[in-house]
């Protein structure tokens, strides 16, 4: 597909367990983000990822939230021992960076919304 | 650090009203400026954005001038619809910033008919 992908659309697990949110950013894209979004509020950023870069992790709340990007493509953000307040939507964007340009589109997902029970 | 302020929410308006949506930035650099909206039960999209200073950006009949000398991107339309009730981000992405786009915390609006 042309756009931003993200699986599974919901999801709902139990206190505690672990869960993973995968994201398909659109072909040829450097820049991945992770952002989450609790009901009716705005963007918490959560980590950025441009090219072959370390990644910006300044947003992640705890150390039970990690990601990882694969071959610079798809990204997968992970969820371990998760808690009632990780209840929200994950959205995930990416954008393309052009050469002397200082900033690009970001192209949003659909989310995934997660439930904590 | 780069940084985006945007007026609280919620903005009620009734339809044909003059919206203004304030938006200010702080930036090390000289960064890209957007607008982005989130209509109910969708995703965010882009709606507008200006690249350089005294750049208009445009759509929908919305507009947004990149205002350097007051480090600011205010969002304008001059009639608004029910159709334009959404939630609206104002966010910068910079060279400075290593390209990582800061969102503004967003402003709701709700357009009475």
């Amino acid at each position: 597909g042309a756009g931003v992908s993200q699986s599974p659309s919901n999801k709902v697990t139990e206190k505690g367990k672990d869960v993973e949110l995968r994201c398909d950013p659109i072909s040829g894209h450097t820049a991945l983000y992770w952002y989450r979004q609790s009901l009716g509020q705005g963007l918490e950023f959560l980590i950025y990822f441009q090219g072959n870069s370390a990644p910006d992790k300044s947003g992640l709340p705890s150390d039970r939230f990690s990601a990882e990007r694969t071959g610079g493509s798809v990204s997968t953000l992970t969820i371990q021992r998760t808690q009632q307040e990780d209840s929200a939507v994950y959205l995930c964007a990416s954008s393309s960076w052009t050469s002397g340009s200082s900033g690009d589109t970001q192209y949003f997902g659909p989310g995934t919304r997660l439930t904590v029970l | 650090g780069n940084s985006v302020t945007q007026m609280e929410g919620p903005v009620t308006l009734s339809e044909e009203a003059f919206l203004t949506i304030n938006c200010t930035y702080t930036a090390t650099g000289y960064p890209s400026l957007f607008w982005y909206v989130q209509y109910p039960g969708e995703g965010l999209q882009l709606l507008l954005k200006a690249t350089k200073a005294d750049d208009k950006g445009s759509n929908k009949g919305f507009e947004a001038t990149y205002r350097k000398e007051t480090t600011s991107f205010h969002l304008e339309k001059g009639s608004v619809q029910v159709s334009d009730s959404a939630v609206y981000f104002c966010a910068l992405s910079d060279r400075g910033g290593g390209f990582k786009t800061i969102f503004g915390a967003g402003t709701r609006l709700f357009v009475k008919a």
